[in-house]
């Protein structure tokens, strides 16, 4: 089995300051990795996803992922917080290899403070 | 080009009755998921289908819960009996067949049961 761990239940960042959201992964193989942003009472959207190629993934909203085998990490970044960044992140992975099905990290809440 | 419909968005049921959720994927999705997600926590899978298949239930829990996902119409997740406990969102994504590519999510939908 895969799995992803998010270490961090809560994250607060001032409005403008850069952010990180970290996930850390246990992956066998060539990891699929995604992020997703859940905001109150909705869905979850995709944010971005690491399959192979280059360690820094851009995805939407200004946000973007680095990919480090060394340390088995897929840490999600934004150079400069906004408000509206206030959410729930989960990161995924497959939850075999080759499968489709996710299975999501426990969640970490971004507060970002005016 | 719609996404991921779930119905209804919110459904309130007294313990014992039955709550049937549903999930009409994106268009050119074959496969579905359900994930339930309890107050302040992550998102728990449950199972996935295919057209007429259930490839994976090992997340569903063993007695009151079943999933269907017939040739034609939507994903239906049953609950029968339901009891306070089963209180949570509930969501639906779809993905395409080919692997590695995530998923879209639907709204979800509250259940409450009283």
């Amino acid at each position: 089995a895969q799995s992803v761990a998010q270490p961090e239940d809560q994250v607060n960042v001032a409005e403008g300051n850069p952010l990180t959201v970290k996930c850390t992964y246990s992956v066998s193989g060539n990891p699929y990795l995604f992020w997703y942003v859940q905001y109150p009472n909705r869905g979850l959207q995709f944010l971005l996803k690491y399959i192979t190629g280059d360690n820094l993934v851009k995805g939407s909203y200004g946000f973007e992922a680095e990919f480090n085998k060394s340390q088995t990490s897929f840490h999600l970044k934004k150079p400069s917080a906004l408000v509206s960044d206030s959410a729930l992140y989960f990161c995924a992975s497959p939850r075999q290899s080759g499968a489709n099905n996710l299975f999501f990290g426990t969640g970490t809440r971004l507060t970002v403070i005016p | 080009n719609a996404g991921v419909m779930q119905n209804p968005r919110h459904l309130v049921r007294r313990r014992g009755q039955e709550a049937r959720l549903r999930c009409s994927p994106m268009k050119g999705h074959s496969h579905v998921y359900w994930y339930r997600q309890l107050p302040e926590e992550g998102l728990k899978f449950m199972v996935y289908l295919q057209k007429e298949n259930i490839i994976d239930e090992s997340g569903m829990p063993k007695e009151r819960f079943s999933a269907e996902f017939p040739k034609e119409g939507p994903s239906i997740l049953r609950i029968q009996q339901v009891v306070r406990g089963d209180s949570a969102a509930y969501f639906c994504a779809s993905s395409p067949p080919a692997g590695g590519n995530g998923y879209t999510f639907g709204s979800g939908t509250r259940l409450t049961v009283v």
